[in-house]
């Protein structure tokens, strides 16, 4: 059974601090995204990467950065949280073939006060 | 630009069908998708179409495309409780398998 799992369901931060969100996928896929989920913007893409140590921005990257070091692992930082970073983020994983299916993890919802 | 456009809320009686529009930009798009989105949970591919088809059929779900108009639709036959969630449209674009996001459709079904 395909798995994509996020380190934390919620989370709560302050303004300032550094925050890591953490994805894992157990499927060998060469794909990985970052989204955020607005009510109303439905899913925007922040960042994604295409095989490791590769990472390419989405369409809203301003605020954030990711790394990949290692291929079933996809991390997104926040290098100094704001308010309006208060979302849900999901990330996704795919094959990179056939029908290009990407599949999400459940979600982290931050909240930044 | 890069647009995926669907309406926000729909409500139907449980029992009745649902459908649920979609517009899109890039006519070069090989697949489009329909995702749903359960509350509290990620999103899951409900079905996709790939762009040489007009229809697709998979028990209750049935799925147009009418590619010269840029519109996706999906139907959903004898709506029940369950099928109450928010439903995504997308469409793919690039070399890397990037998913183009409508804002999703939040579907109610009620008694």
């Amino acid at each position: 059974d395909v798995k994509v799992t996020q380190s934390s369901r919620y989370l709560v931060k302050r303004t300032g601090e550094k925050v890591f969100l953490e994805c894992v996928q157990d499927m060998d896929h060469e794909n990985m995204f970052w989204y955020r989920q607005d009510p109303g913007l439905g899913l925007r893409l922040i960042y994604f990467s295409y095989d490791v140590k590769m990472k390419e921005k989405g369409d809203i990257p301003e605020g954030y950065s990711v790394s990949r070091e290692k291929k079933e692992r996809f991390s997104l930082i926040l290098e100094s949280a704001s308010t309006n970073q208060t979302s849900m983020y999901l990330c996704a994983s795919s094959l990179g073939q056939g029908n290009n299916e990407q599949f999400f993890g459940p979600g982290t919802r931050l909240t930044v006060l | 630009g890069e647009d995926v456009e669907q309406s926000l809320f729909l409500s139907v009686r449980e029992g009745d069908s649902s459908v649920i529009n979609c517009t899109y930009t890039d006519s070069s798009s090989t697949y489009l998708y329909w995702y749903k989105q359960e509350p509290g949970a990620g999103l899951q591919l409900l079905t996709y179409i790939f762009s040489n088809m007009d229809m697709k059929q998979d028990q209750r779900l049935t799925v147009l495309l009418n590619k010269k108009d840029k519109h996706l639709s999906l139907r959903i036959a004898d709506t029940q409780t369950g099928d109450s969630a928010i439903y995504f449209c997308a469409e793919i674009l690039g070399g890397y398998n990037k998913l183009i996001f409508g804002a999703g459709t939040r579907l109610a079904v009620h008694p």
